[in-house]
């Protein structure tokens, strides 16, 4: 079973600009989640969505948003891209069917440069 | 407000020496416990989980850790590190559902040959 892909692998951006990263989840998974991974602050939890709904959301500012599709695909949006953006967003999925069916299994990371 | 702790940032071991990586926890119902490795540039592996049972898990690449809830542990352990052990590990527990992981810092192993 093919595993998290994630793309693009890598991208440089302007501060100002926004940019649409993408997550296509294990097949059969339904909930995807995302994570900001910073040297300065670590691996943090952006948010995570379950069959099209946003069912948990982390402390970040509503620049970052998200959304999934019906085929589970999901996407994250950054708007207004500040310095403080460049990071690897990770994504996972997982079964989302509660107990060990939310073992969350990551994807390799898109790794943003904002300049 | 579930945390992470993992005490040391930094760990060296000869290759052929067992390990023993700390991670504290605070939350307030049974967690929901995983380890994770990173190598670098890449996503996280799964190495282990805990969700209830048996307080010693097996995992992949030989590890193993244990839950003790009296000390809010979760200890990951290796009788012996290979030179490709070296990576950074992540501690991290679930929410009550378990679908919001909360991380600690890492702890970055270094293997001496």
């Amino acid at each position: 079973k093919a595993g998290v892909t994630q793309t693009p692998r890598y991208l440089i951006k302007t501060r100002g600009q926004q940019v649409t990263l993408s997550c296509s989840p294990i097949s059969g998974h339904r909930s995807v989640s995302w994570y900001q991974q910073t040297p300065g602050q670590g691996l943090q939890f952006l948010f995570e969505y379950f069959s099209e709904t946003q069912r948990n959301k982390g402390n970040f500012p509503g620049r970052f948003s998200g959304r999934q599709f019906s085929n589970s695909r999901s996407e994250m949006n950054v708007s207004t891209l500040e310095l403080g953006d460049s990071a690897l967003y990770l994504c996972a999925s997982s079964l989302g069917t509660g107990g060990d069916g939310e073992t969350q299994y990551f994807g390799p990371g898109t790794r943003l440069l904002v300049l | 407000a579930q945390s992470v702790t993992q005490p040391d940032i930094h760990i060296t071991v000869s290759e052929g020496a067992s390990l023993e990586l700390r991670c504290n926890y605070s939350y307030g119902a049974t967690p929901y416990l995983f380890w994770y490795v990173q190598s670098p540039g890449q996503g996280l592996q799964l190495l282990l989980k805990y969700f209830s049972g048996d307080t010693l898990v097996q995992g992949i690449k030989g590890f193993e850790a244990e839950f003790k809830r009296s000390q809010s542990s979760f200890n990951l352990r290796k009788p012996s590190v290979h030179w490709s052990d070296a990576a950074e590990y992540f501690c991290a527990v679930g929410n009550n559902a378990g679908n919001m992981l909360t991380f600690g810092g890492g702890t970055r192993l270094m293997v001496k040959p």
